[in-house]
């Protein structure tokens, strides 16, 4: 099993591109996720999606989109990116719900740069 | 709203050393607990978790974690420390009602030899 795979790992953007961070699980989790990474701020919820067809805002949601394509693959979206949105990515899964608790399986992470 | 506190940025131990990491968190029910270990340029490793029964848990590498609901804290510790334990370590609260957990900012274990 590959767990949680992202791409890309690394992305260099210019103030106002637009792009998307892809990310797919292969443990068939319920519940997927995307966190920011900045120095002395530790992880920092950006969006998640507890089920298939379900989006919620976290903490930090402004100047991102997401779509859960489907059960395996949650995307990230950067509309029009800005500096302040430089930072390290992270998606992450879990099996919620049934269980009742969110262990999280990360993904290596993305390092986005927004020059 | 549910908050982590690890009110150490920085620690530094001897090889062969014991290891203590805080956390405190507040939840207001019954919390399910985490710790999670990053090396360098790598994601968030699960090392250990408390979902509910003996408050003393073990976990990979050797880690331990004990909860003490009296004093909200979930602190982790490694008899003695290896020069690999070298990492950021993130204690994390689930929440029991909806499908997301809440990250403390971390504590950055050096190593001395």
């Amino acid at each position: 099993n590959a767990g949680v795979t992202q791409t890309p790992k690394f992305q260099v953007l210019k103030t106002g591109q637009s792009m998307t961070l892809q990310c797919a699980q292969d443990m068939n989790h319920n519940s997927m996720y995307w966190y920011r990474q900045d120095p002395g701020m530790g992880l920092r919820l950006i969006y998640y999606s507890a089920s298939e067809g379900t989006t919620d805002k976290g903490e930090v949601p402004n100047g991102y989109n997401v779509s859960r394509l489907n059960k395996r693959e949650f995307s990230l979206r950067l509309e029009s990116a800005a500096p302040s949105q430089t930072s390290v990515y992270f998606c992450a899964s879990s099996e919620w719900g049934g269980r009742g608790y969110n262990e999280q399986f990360f993904g290596p992470g993305t390092r986005l740069t927004v020059l | 709203a549910q908050s982590v506190t690890q009110p150490d940025i920085h620690i530094t131990v001897s090889e062969g050393a014991s290891l203590e990491l805080r956390c405190n968190y507040s939840y207001g029910a019954t919390p399910y607990l985490f710790w999670y270990v990053q090396s360098p340029g790598q994601g968030l490793q699960l090392l250990l978790k408390y979902l509910s029964g003996d408050t003393l848990v073990q976990g990979i590498k050797g880690f331990e974690a004990e909860f003490k609901r009296s004093q909200s804290s979930f602190n982790l510790r490694k008899p003695s420390v290896h020069w690999s334990d070298a990492a950021e370590y993130f204690c994390a609260v689930g929440e029991t009602n909806a499908g997301k957990s809440t990250f403390g900012d971390g504590t950055t274990l050096t190593v001395k030899p």
